[in-house]
């Protein structure tokens, strides 16, 4: 399996613009994860789902963000409009319902708002 | 206010050595406590998980303590290598209440370890 699949890896954008992240998870995998990490706040969850479904997005920072699994293998995550202060890597991470096996992270995508 | 403290952004060892790495945490009550590696421009890789009844749990050269008394748990990393420099990331996992599904794994800010030749 080529691992979680995140692009692009960079994305640099001017305020106000919309930006699409995507991310294909581990065949099998029943869970996904979008966290954030910055210098200051580490990494940040912002949402998870269970089976394509949202289960908790209380870390999405404000209505500027969101995200969607429209099926097993495919997410994205849209911030719209985009502004400096979201610059970050943003991760996607895939798991099983077994946690023993931890959360298999993507390579990320760095997004830089100018 | 609910906190997860890393010892130190930093640590610098000898190679050969045996690195301690610190995690403590202040009003969680985790159920799972995990530990990840990041080297630069790459995502964490999962390294080991440890149960709140289990003490300790080794994986080759990497033990894992969990003392829920002491609200910490300690890394080591034996016999260290340079190839082992990379920043170590400590992550809990509180139960939640969703028929033991999982929840939300929330990340300490990681110490960077370095070890010399």
């Amino acid at each position: 399996d080529a691992g979680v699949i995140q692009s692009p890896r960079h994305e640099v954008t001017e305020m106000g613009q919309e930006v699409t992240l995507r991310c294909k998870p581990i065949s099998g995998h029943d869970y996904l994860f979008w966290y954030r990490q910055t210098m200051m706040r580490g990494l940040e969850l912002l949402i998870y789902f269970n089976n394509n479904v949202p289960i908790d997005d209380s870390g999405m920072p404000e209505d500027r963000f969101s995200a969607k699994m429209p099926n097993a293998s495919f997410s994205t995550l849209k911030i719209q409009p985009s502004e400096p202060r979201d610059s970050a890597v943003y991760f996607c991470a895939s798991s099983l319902g077994d946690r023993t096996y931890g959360y298999t992270f993507g390579s990320g995508t760095r997004l830089t708002v100018v | 206010s609910q906190k997860i403290e890393q010892n130190s952004e930093a640590l610098n060892i000898q190679e050969g050595k045996t690195a301690t790495l610190t995690c403590n945490y202040t009003n969680y009550s985790p159920a799972y406590l995990q530990w990840y590696r990041q080297d630069p421009g790459r995502g964490p890789v999962f390294l080991l998980l440890i149960r709140e009844n289990e003490k300790e749990k080794r994986k080759e050269r990497l033990k894992v303590t969990f003392d829920t008394t002491l609200k910490q748990s300690l890394f080591h990393i034996t016999a260290s290598q340079p190839a082992d420099s990379a920043t170590y990331l400590c992550a809990l996992e509180e139960e939640r209440n969703y028929g033991g599904s999982q929840g939300n794994l929330i990340f300490g800010k990681g110490t960077k370890l370095s070890v010399k030749p």
